[in-house]
């Protein structure tokens, strides 16, 4: 089983500011990870993934994260926060296509992190 | 541009009125998935299709029903709406790539459910 820990429902920061939401999980085996954004009344948008290669991610629109086995944790990023990037997010995680099983790429997400940038 | 699809992108039902929502996909991806997403609440899985094969989630309620009639459209037909059923359903596709051990799921934009 696999689960997902999101730390902070709302995040608050200043335009231009860093971004740090914080993701950590909870999985049986080497987990695949996605962060994904969702605007009001919208689907999800991916951000980015890792996929067991390289360890420090990046993604669209300037974010970036970073997954560390030692501490279960894929924290999203990005230097300097946009008016835009005002948005929902979401760390999901996903224990990969189950060959001849039925789990085809299952994910299982957090709770979500709403992010306010104020001007 | 290729894309996932889903209408209406509102709907208003009354208390116990069937309903069906839509989901279409231009992607040609051999996998659709259905997503309940309440208020303030992640999105949870309710079932998948891998081509024909479906997989329901063992919580999901027998009240939620789907169809897939070929590789672009899947249906969610809820049979007796209740208040609790109010949410944003969304489908999402993906590729079970040759050699590949993870997937990408592509979302559309939700229908959001309104039951009165």
């Amino acid at each position: 089983a696999q689960s997902v820990t999101q730390l902070g429902s709302h995040v608050s920061v200043s335009e231009g500011a860093l971004v740090l939401l914080r993701c950590n999980y909870s999985s049986s085996v080497p987990p695949y990870l996605f962060w994904y954004v969702q605007y009001p009344n919208q689907g999800l948008q991916l951000l980015l993934k890792y996929t067991s290669a390289a360890t420090l991610v990046k993604g669209i629109n300037g974010f970036e994260a970073e997954f560390k086995k030692s501490e279960t944790s894929f924290h999203l990023t990005k230097p300097s926060a946009h008016m835009s990037d005002a948005a929902e997010y979401f760390c999901a995680v996903s224990l990969g296509i189950n060959a001849g099983g039925t789990s085809y790429g299952k994910l299982t997400f957090g709770q979500g992190t709403i992010l306010t940038v104020h001007p | 541009d290729a894309m996932v699809i889903q209408n209406p992108r509102y709907q208003v039902t009354q208390f116990g009125k069937p309903v069906t929502l839509s989901c279409s996909q231009t992607l040609n991806h051999n996998v659709m998935y259905w997503y309940q997403q309440k208020s303030s609440q992640a999105p949870k899985l309710l079932f998948h299709y891998y081509d024909k094969d479906f997989n329901n989630e063992a919580d999901t309620p027998d009240n939620f029903q789907s169809r897939r009639p070929n590789t672009s459209f899947c249906f969610l037909d809820i049979r007796s709406p209740g208040l609790g059923d109010a949410a944003m359903y969304l489908c999402a596709t993906s590729r079970v790539p040759a050699g590949r051990s993870y997937n990408e799921q592509f979302f559309g934009p939700g229908t959001r459910l309104t039951v009165l």
